[in-house]
């Protein structure tokens, strides 16, 4: 299996600061005949499911405010928020759907400093 | 509206079984391999199984190969999770989830416990 490996566990950041969250997998997720990464990204408040925000490392899903990016290719991610909100404080995921099984990463608890 | 909504679920003994349903709307549900995610209290994501578009590949986690079963009826747009045996680490809420590559579109959720 693809072990997907998050850090940190927990980030505190001020509001309207930077927050970047890694995320490495134990084999590159890179499809070398599509050059596509095959990882996305989630956040999940309390009480509610995650929610897609990135796929193949770095397109934005619909909807999904500039302000979250990804980046990274082979093995080795990031998940950025260029300047942290209100309605960001949440759990980040990343995933790998390269192969079944598909893995998370234990996930990146985001608050305010 | 694009949705998965989740039935099933509850508390229920150590050895006992629980089916959980996923109803699909706003979507054709047909052509959509499917997750079954689940999610312990407290932690993170595992995923648990999958069923292509058709119903004729199922893959399992280990943890659960033998006990739970995936299948999903087309003409209904419902995927289902049958789940046997259950023991106390099987407790956790669980996620159906629509593959699109990732997974673009969750249901609610759906907490099982096991317990006596």
């Amino acid at each position: 299996d693809i072990v997907m490996t998050q850090s940190p566990d927990s980030l505190a950041v001020s509001l309207g600061e930077r927050a970047t969250i890694n995320c490495k997998s134990s084999q590159s997720i890179l499809n070398s005949s599509n050059n596509k990464n095959y990882l996305g990204w989630y956040q999940q408040k309390p009480g509610q499911p995650p929610k897609l925000l990135i796929y193949w490392a770095s397109t934005r899903e619909s909807g999904v405010p500039d302000r979250f990016s990804g980046s990274g290719s082979g093995t080795d991610f990031s998940l950025t928020i260029s300047s942290l909100q209100a309605e960001d404080v949440a759990v980040y995921y990343c995933q790998q759907f390269f192969a079944i099984p598909i893995t998370f990463g234990g996930g990146t608890r985001v608050d305010f400093k | 509206e694009v949705q998965l909504v989740q039935s099933g679920g509850g508390l229920v003994q150590p050895g006992g079984s629980q089916r959980l349903s996923c109803a699909a709307s706003g979507f054709a549900f047909r052509k959509f391999w499917m997750y079954w995610i689940r999610q312990a209290p407290g932690k993170g994501l595992v995923w648990v199984s999958g069923i292509d578009s058709e119903g004729s590949v199922t893959t399992y986690a280990d943890s659960v190969k033998g006990r739970f079963t995936i299948s999903r009826d087309n003409a209904k747009n419902t995927l289902y999770l049958q789940i046997n045996s259950l023991r106390a680490e099987d407790t956790a809420t669980y996620f159906c989830g629509r593959v699109a590559g990732p997974i673009d579109l969750w249901g609610q959720g759906t907490l099982v416990t096991v317990s006596s």
